[in-house]
């Protein structure tokens, strides 16, 4: 079974620090994402990489950066957090390739106070 | 812009009845792929089925199966015989071909399953 680890399953940050989220995949899978989830909003895309060291932007990057320098670990780093960003933070991982579904992690509920 | 609409927050179903959950989505592509993912209370979000729009026959898992209607962009799931198990959050996902495993998401329905 492909597993997907998330550092944490909760942090609580201050505004304004620098915080760093991991995530390590098992499955030598090319695709890592990040997600954020938010009631009634669903799982929207922050950020992505198909290689490492390879990063697209997905749907809401702003306040974001990623940084993937090995195959199985992709961080998210919030670079100085503002309460907004209070949210629960979802990692993924997919093999190349048509239609690979996305394997996730358990998720980290982030609180900034 | 790919979206997907899941126009039930909130869906309650009595054990061992069948349930379905809606999803519709919105492309202009001919080739694509679906997905219903579910997230139980303990947050890890599984992969529950998956559709290919080019195959007309609609997926089936155990029970757990689709009722694909592409000229619709109808993308429904049916649970049958539902358990006290089931009970979770469902989000239909849609990806085009060539982008990297971009999943497009829906906002989720909330199945309660009830005795």
């Amino acid at each position: 079974d492909v597993k997907v680890t998330q550092s944490s399953r909760y942090l609580v940050k201050r505004t304004g620090e620098k915080v760093f989220l991991e995530c390590v995949q098992d499955m030598d899978h090319e695709n890592m994402f990040w997600y954020r989830q938010d009631p009634g909003l669903g799982l929207r895309l922050i950020y992505f990489s198909y290689d490492v060291k390879m990063k697209e932007k997905g749907d809401i990057p702003e306040g974001y950066s990623v940084s993937r320098e090995k195959k199985e670990r992709f961080s998210l780093i919030l670079e100085s957090a503002s309460t907004n960003q209070t949210s629960m933070y979802l990692c993924a991982s997919s093999q190349a390739g048509i239609g690979q579904p996305q394997h996730f992690g358990d998720g980290t509920r982030l609180s900034i106070l | 812009a790919q979206t997907v609409t899941q126009s039930q927050p909130e869906m309650s179903v009595q054990e061992a009845e069948t349930v379905t959950l809606s999803c519709t989505y919105d492309t202009s592509e001919s080739d694509y792929y679906l997905f219903w993912y579910k997230q139980p209370p303990s947050r890890q979000m599984i992969l529950v089925i998956r559709q290919e729009a080019y195959k007309q026959q609609n997926a089936t898992e155990n029970r757990f199966s689709v009722n694909f209607q592409k000229a619709a962009k109808s993308f429904s799931l049916k649970i049958s015989d539902s358990q006290l198990g089931d009970a979770a959050m469902y989000f239909c996902a849609y990806l085009r071909p060539g982008t990297a495993s971009k999943l497009t998401f829906g906002t989720g329905t909330r199945l309660q399953v009830t005795l």
